[in-house]
């Protein structure tokens, strides 16, 4: 079966910096999907970024971006230019390119911004 | 843009009394989940459902879990007889067939006194 892990309970930043979240997971499939979910105070679960794992190429969305090791199997979440709204719980996902479709989720990183 | 809808926002319920959330998937999406978390832990798979029927479920999902579609727009959890370990924040999602990412609803805060 699949696993999640996320290290990092806790991560703090400065305003306008830089943080990256980190990620690695556990699987004998070659083939599948990758996410960061964020997960704010109101509790819904919005989706950050996603990475196919046949694409070599990480995934990048405005202040959001990915540094995908397929070999390491990690997947981190670089957040630049941080900001006040970006404070959340982030939750890193797996699924399966084929069969099973449910999302295997880590523990979760709290993030706290620092104004 | 379209989301997906969930209520109620909260529910409180009693110990052994039934409990059904309901869920609104985006109108073309034709894959439903169910996910919980339970208070400061994970997000946990329940089940999916495709085609009127249950594509997997985990070992949460037990006998006293039930889902359906009963019309063409909702898609409902039922909780036959509530635990007080049921107490959890209840995530409904949806995705197009083929399509890789799942959204979620805002989700149903249930508290089992």
């Amino acid at each position: 079966a699949q696993t999640v892990t996320q290290s990092q309970p806790e991560m703090s930043v400065q305003e306008a910096e830089t943080v990256t979240l980190s990620c690695t997971y556990d699987t004998s499939e070659s083939d599948y999907y990758l996410f960061w979910y964020k997960q704010p105070p109101s509790r819904q679960m919005i989706l950050v970024i996603r990475q196919e794992a046949y694409k070599q190429q990480n995934a990048t969305e405005n202040r959001f971006s990915v540094n995908f090791q397929k070999a390491a199997k990690s997947f981190s979440l670089k957040i630049s230019d941080s900001q006040l709204g970006d404070a959340a719980m982030y939750f890193c996902a797996y699924r399966s390119f084929r069969g099973a479709q449910k999302l295997v989720f880590g523990q979760g990183t709290r993030l706290t911004i620092n104004p | 843009e379209p989301e997906v809808t969930q209520t109620p926002s909260h529910q409180v319920t009693q110990m052994g009394q039934e409990v059904i959330l309901r869920c609104v998937p985006i109108s073309n999406h034709l894959y439903f989940y169910w996910y919980r978390q339970i208070l400061g832990q994970k997000v946990e798979f329940l089940v999916s459902f495709y085609n009127n029927e249950i594509s997997e479920k985990s070992e949460i999902f037990d006998d006293q879990f039930s889902v359906e579609r009963p019309d063409g727009s909702n898609f409902t959890l039922k909780i036959r007889s509530t635990k007080l370990e049921d107490s959890a924040m209840y995530f409904c999602a949806s995705s197009e067939v083929g399509g890789e990412t799942q959204y979620f609803g805002p989700g149903t805060r249930l508290l089992v006194l």
